[in-house]
């Protein structure tokens, strides 16, 4: 089973700055991996699938990067909305398919 | 409008059984694969199960084989998970979760509370 590490655990920043969110692989994973967006008491939402592709409606200021193990959700200016907890999900090899713990971004 | 709406969720005794159901709307129900994903209170996102559009194929997490059942009923354009032998640790929020690009679309979620 694939392990997806994230961190930080939490991240304290100040709307207009710059998010940068990482997620590590215990294997490689290729370019399947995905982001998720969820906002509490909120079902997770779809952002980025195939490290660096948006899903539909997603903001530009949403960007993935990375392929093999290592992985990255950059947010490039903050707004008020985006705080929220990020998942990362694989499943390059499954099932299963496994989600790392998250992270969660927090007004500073 | 794509919509997942999951039901029957409540609370059950330790070793009791429940069936979820997940209702789909506003796709083309034969087209997409489903799952289904739990979180419970506080903690991440954890896959339980998947079905294929025809239901030929299955897959579940190991801490819910032989346990949880998954089907699906195309006509109605419905899923279902029955869940057996509930555990403690089963309690979670329960989401359906559409796989067009990966999991594109999810339910609201319902509640499972396994609690004597």
């Amino acid at each position: 089973e694939i392990v997806l590490t994230q961190s930080p655990a939490t991240l304290s920043l100040s709307p207009g700055e710059r998010a940068t969110l990482s997620c590590r692989a215990s294997q490689s994973v290729s370019t399947s991996l995905t982001w998720y967006q969820q906002k509490s008491g909120q079902a997770p939402r779809l952002l980025i699938y195939d490290a660096s592709k948006r899903a539909t409606g997603i903001p530009a200021r949403f960007s993935g990067s990375g392929s093999g193990t290592d992985f990255t959700l950059t947010i490039s200016t903050l707004e008020p909305e985006d705080f929220a907890v990020y998942y990362c999900q694989q499943r390059s090899d499954w099932p299963p398919i496994t989600f790392g713990q998250g992270t969660r971004l927090e007004i500073k | 409008e794509v919509q997942l709406v999951e039901s029957g969720g409540g609370l059950v005794q330790p070793g009791g059984s429940l069936r979820l159901s997940c209702a789909a709307s506003g796709f083309i129900f034969t087209d997409y694969e489903i799952n289904w994903v739990r979180q419970a209170p506080g903690k991440g996102l954890e896959w339980v199960s998947y079905i294929s559009t025809s239901g030929s194929t299955i897959y579940y997490a190991d801490s819910v084989k032989g346990r949880f059942t998954v089907s699906r009923d195309n006509a109605k354009k419905l899923v279902f998970l029955q869940m057996n032998s509930l555990r403690v640790e089963d309690t979670a929020v329960y989401y359906c979760a559409r796989e067009g690009v990966d999991l594109d679309s999810w339910g609201l979620g319902t509640l499972v509370t396994v609690s004597s």
